[in-house]
């Protein structure tokens, strides 16, 4: 099976850079996922790794180390916007994704 | 790019009720669909696997015979609630699969807006 560890809560100031963390242990890596949720909206995909390094997508930026376990998502100029939970996910072995418990992101003035 | 829909967005129930969730996909043709479980500042669990002309697999400690899944076209899988107590007052959300999809991304899941039931 999965086990996905993630902070549970973080907080951050507009226009601030973020990163979050997520390890990882799984008996067979199939890539990791980051997602976005609003409360009371379904997830929206952020981002997908397979490789090790970093990705990034405009703000947003996410990093893998395989041989760690370890990810992270990194996100610059925050907007009040940005405040949400963001899950990380990494999929079994029918690459149907188990999801950490998320972490809330409050972004403050 | 692929859309899910879900129906209703909001439900309350008495309890001993049930409850039916649609779960649509608008502009594809999903083969596999799934129905997740959401409790507040938790993460999704998912419940169940919904497969277009078949029955629907379960997660450990789900009852099938609580959580009907019907799966009978390829654009919609419905979830009823059964005899809906309290405790299954959760955010339900369904994902499916659009198989001409992610090239990039493996089995890439869209999901939809979510249900919100409340059971009285």
């Amino acid at each position: 099976g999965q086990n996905i560890d993630q902070p549970t809560e973080m907080t951050a100031t507009e226009g601030a850079i973020v990163q979050i963390n997520c390890t990882y242990q799984t008996s067979g890596f199939n890539g990791l996922f980051w997602y976005q949720q609003h409360a009371g909206e379904a997830p929206t995909f952020l981002s997908y790794n397979v490789l090790d390094g970093l990705e990034e997508k405009g703000r947003f930026s996410s990093f893998l180390s395989r041989s760690k376990g370890y990810s992270y998502l990194l996100l610059k100029e925050l907007q009040m916007k940005d405040s949400a939970s963001y899950l990380c996910a990494v999929p079994g072995g029918s690459y149907i994704p188990t999801f950490g418990r998320g972490t809330s992101l409050i972004v403050h003035p | 790019g692929a859309v899910v829909s879900q129906h209703p967005s909001r439900v309350i129930c008495k309890s001993g009720t049930s409850v039916k969730i649609e779960c649509r996909s608008l502009d594809f043709q999903a083969t596999t669909m799934f129905w997740y479980r959401q409790f507040p500042k938790q993460s999704l669990m998912l419940m169940a696997t919904s497969n277009e002309g078949s029955k629907a697999t379960y997660e450990q400690g789900v009852e099938k015979d609580k959580f009907l899944i019907n799966h009978a076209s390829l654009t919609l899988s419905t979830l009823t609630v059964t005899s809906a107590h309290p405790e299954d007052s959760s955010f339900y959300i369904c994902s499916a699969r659009d198989p001409l999809a992610g090239r990039r991304v493996p089995n890439e899941q869209f999901f939809g807006p979510g249900t919100r039931l409340t059971v009285l």
